[in-house]
C-alpha cells in the first residue's frame, strides 16, 4: 500500500457542487499539505497543518477549506467549485527524519464542468 | 515569493550533462529537489541546508551558495530515466512549508 493515499483519482464535478478530497497516510508524520498544480505555475500551497489541532492558509485559500480528522487523514474541501479550480491536487507529509523532505501523494485530478 | 528555476526546458542526449538552477530573493535556510516524472506525483530528490555544502549521488548532486540564495542541480551524463520536470522548493526556517518553483522540464533523447 502506497505511504500517502489520495481518494478519489480523478473526479468531474459541476460549477457550485461541494466536493471533499481525500489524503491518508501511514507514515506517522505530523505535518501534512494540500498543494495544486497547474500548467506552467509549479505548485502552490493551499493548507497546511503540522499536528492535529494546527491548520494554516496557504497562498490560495479562497474557496477552499481543510478537516484534519486525525493525524493520519487530511480532507480539502471546495465549497462551491468553479472551473478555474480545475487542476491536479496533492497531498504531502514531511518529518524531520528526512530534513522535513515532503512525500507525496498519487494526485487528484480534478474537473469542474 | 516563488523562487525562480532556470532553464524552463531544457532538451539533451543522452550522457550529455546539465544545469538547473534556483534562486530566491529571501534568505533561505533549505532548498529541497524533486522530479515529477508525467502523470506522476513529484519525488524527493534531496534537501540542501544553508551552509553551501554539496550533497547527492555520483550523478546527480546539488550545491546550496547562501550568499547567493541560489542552488544548482547538476545531471552527470544523464540517462533517459533522467526526463521528467524538477522542481525546487524552499523554506525560510527550519520545518517551515516550501514554496516551489514553476519548474524546469528536462527532456532526455536517445
Amino acid at each position: 500500500d502506497a505511504d500517502v493515499t489520495q481518494t478519489p483519482r480523478n473526479r468531474i464535478t459541476k460549477t457550485g457542487k461541494r466536493i471533499m478530497l481525500e489524503c491518508s497516510q501511514t507514515k506517522g508524520h505530523d505535518r501534512m499539505y494540500w498543494y495544486r498544480q497547474d500548467p506552467g505555475l509549479g505548485l502552490r500551497l493551499i493548507y497546511y497543518s503540522f499536528d492535529v489541532k494546527d491548520i494554516n492558509k496557504g497562498e490560495i485559500s479562497d474557496g477552499y477549506s481543510v478537516s484534519r480528522q486525525a493525524q493520519a487523514k487530511f480532507s480539502l474541501s471546495l465549497e462551491s467549485a468553479i472551473p478555474n479550480q480545475t487542476a491536479l491536487y496533492f497531498c504531502a507529509t514531511s518529518a524531520p527524519d528526512r530534513g522535513y523532505g515532503y512525500t507525496f501523494g498519487s494526485g487528484t485530478r480534478l474537473t469542474v464542468v | 515569493q516563488q523562487p525562480v528555476q532556470s532553464p524552463q526546458a531544457v532538451i539533451l542526449r543522452e550522457g550529455e550533462d546539465a544545469v538547473i538552477n534556483c534562486s530566491s530573493s529571501k534568505a533561505l535556510y533549505s532548498v529541497h529537489w524533486y522530479r515529477q516524472k508525467h502523470g506522476e506525483a513529484p519525488v524527493f530528490l534531496m534537501i540542501l541546508l544553508k551552509g553551501g555544502e554539496q550533497k547527492g549521488h555520483e550523478k546527480i548532486s546539488a550545491s546550496f551558495n547562501e550568499k547567493k540564495q541560489q542552488s544548482s542541480l547538476y545531471l552527470t551524463a544523464s540517462q533517459l530515466s533522467y526526463s521528467g520536470t524538477y522542481f525546487c522548493g524552499s523554506s525560510e526556517t527550519s520545518g517551515s512549508r516550501l514554496t516551489f518553483g514553476e519548474g524546469t522540464q528536462l527532456t532526455v533523447n536517445p
